[in-house]
């Protein structure tokens, strides 16, 4: 079964540039949760889709959002970029919330964004 | 807020020692309790995990033990090799649904040396 995939892979923009990152689950997940990962502030969940609803966020700005399809293949957008966006933004998949338990999450390779 | 607290190192060891990776939480109810790994440049792999209290995860020679008494869920492996060289994460699910996605600890970066 394939993993968790992200594209792209890099990224380099510029401060006020807009980025749209995408992440397609394990096959069968229909959760998908956004994390980000800077040196400084370790691993911070950003938000949760499931069902194409996005059931929670993390304590981010308003810049950050995202979305999911009927497919359950999410993307995550930042408008307005800073520099201190700059950071490896993780994917994960689950089966879902209240699946019998099951709501492992598998990470995808991530997507490294810098911004200049 | 639930919260994870892991030794950060570097931690340097030799070859064929023994590991432990301290890793204690705080979280209300009864949390999910997982061991992420990262190698350079690479994302998370899962390593294991417990779901309940006094559940023991292993893979890979790795064990962990989910002890609610004493919020731990400590990593162990009796013999490290130098592909065991990476960065570990220990984590935590709240009970009750993933809404708030994966609380992690700081990561703890061991180097095993030939």
């Amino acid at each position: 079964k394939a993993g968790v995939t992200q594209t792209p892979r890099y990224l380099i923009k510029t401060r006020g540039q807009q980025v749209t990152l995408s992440c397609s689950p394990i096959s069968g997940h229909r959760s998908v949760s956004w994390y980000q990962q800077t040196p400084g502030q370790g691993l911070q969940f950003l938000f949760e889709y499931f069902s194409e609803t996005q059931r929670n966020k993390g304590n981010f700005p308003g810049r950050f959002s995202g979305r999911q399809f009927s497919n359950s293949r999410s993307e995550m957008n930042v408008s307005t970029l800073e520099l201190g966006d700059s950071a490896l933004y993780l994917c994960a998949s689950s089966f879902g919330p209240r699946a019998g338990g099951e709501e492992t999450q598998y990470f995808g390779p991530g997507t490294r964004l810098l911004v200049l | 807020g639930d919260s994870v607290t892991q030794m950060e190192g570097p931690v340097t060891l030799s070859e064929e020692a023994f590991l432990t990776i301290n890793c204690t939480y705080t979280a209300t109810g009864y949390p999910s309790l997982f061991w992420y790994v990262q190698y350079p440049g690479e994302g998370l792999q899962l390593l294991l995990k417990a779901t309940k209290a006094d559940d023991k995860g292993s893979n890979k020679g790795f064990e962990a033990t989910y002890r609610k008494e004493t919020t731990s869920f400590h990593l162990e492996k009796g013999s490290v090799q130098v592909s065991d060289s990476a960065v570990y994460f220990c984590a935590l699910l709240p009970s009750g649904g993933g809404a708030d996605g994966l609380t992690f600890g700081k990561g703890t970066h061991l180097i095993i040396q030939p």
